[in-house]
């Protein structure tokens, strides 16, 4: 079945750390990658995209992503979180088909502790 | 920078009543989506809106949900008649086009939260 997985629900780290999500997706073809940050009570920011190309795509906030074919995977990456990173995180992949429908992950609920 | 809208920011109705979250996509946007996200879950995709009509819809999207562009600013996710677990945040999103196929890249408004009593 299609899906998108998002293995750590919560994680907590310290502010100035280096900060990993991981999203692995299960389609038939490689879709279309996102990462979206959702602050709280806030909306749904994109952080960055992935559509072909290299692999490694820069996005705002200082995020980075990298996208592996062979593991099925897009993990997120931050050098050093600053407290403001305290958000929730949602990987989300569109089908180039779907007319646009993003599907989302679960969700990482990321804690910076001082 | 341009964003989209959405009033109001939370709506509370009692059960069996009519809602009408609005939405006001970017102006050169052409496809609109509805996501919604219970609490303290994932964001799920309720339907997706091209030229005027539904293009796609998902399993949550059933006879009590509607959606309409009245005009050529607003969009909006009608439920005719409320239930206890309508009760979530609604996103509305929208995204432009690029060599007239949608870009992908979906910009998504603050949010209505819908309490149902």
């Amino acid at each position: 079945a299609q899906s998108v997985t998002q293995p750590d629900i919560h994680i907590t780290v310290s502010e100035g750390a280096s900060l990993e999500l991981r999203c692995n997706y299960s389609y038939g073809a490689t879709p279309y990658l996102f990462w979206y940050v959702q602050s709280p009570g806030q909306g749904l920011q994109l952080l960055l995209k992935y559509f072909s190309g290299d692999t490694l795509v820069q996005g705002i906030k200082g995020f980075e992503a990298e996208f592996k074919r062979s593991q099925s995977s897009f993990n997120l990456r931050k050098p050093s979180v600053h407290w403001s990173d305290a958000a929730e995180y949602f990987c989300a992949v569109a089908l180039t088909d779907s007319w646009g429908k993003l599907q989302f992950g679960a969700g990482t609920q990321v804690v910076v502790t001082p | 920078e341009p964003e989209v809208t959405q009033t109001p920011s939370h709506q509370v109705t009692q059960m069996g009543q009519e809602v009408i979250l609005r939405c006001v996509p970017i102006s050169n946007h052409l496809y609109f989506y509805w996501y919604r996200q219970i609490l303290g879950q994932k964001v799920e995709f309720l339907v997706s809106f091209y030229n005027n009509e539904i293009s796609e819809k998902s399993e949550i999207f059933d006879d009590q949900f509607s959606v309409e562009r009245p005009d050529g600013s607003n969009f909006t996710l009608k439920i005719r008649s409320t239930k206890l677990e309508d009760s979530a945040m609604y996103f509305c999103a929208s995204i432009g086009t690029s060599g007239g196929l949608p870009s992908y890249e979906q910009y998504f408004g603050p949010g209505t939260r819908l309490t149902v009593t």
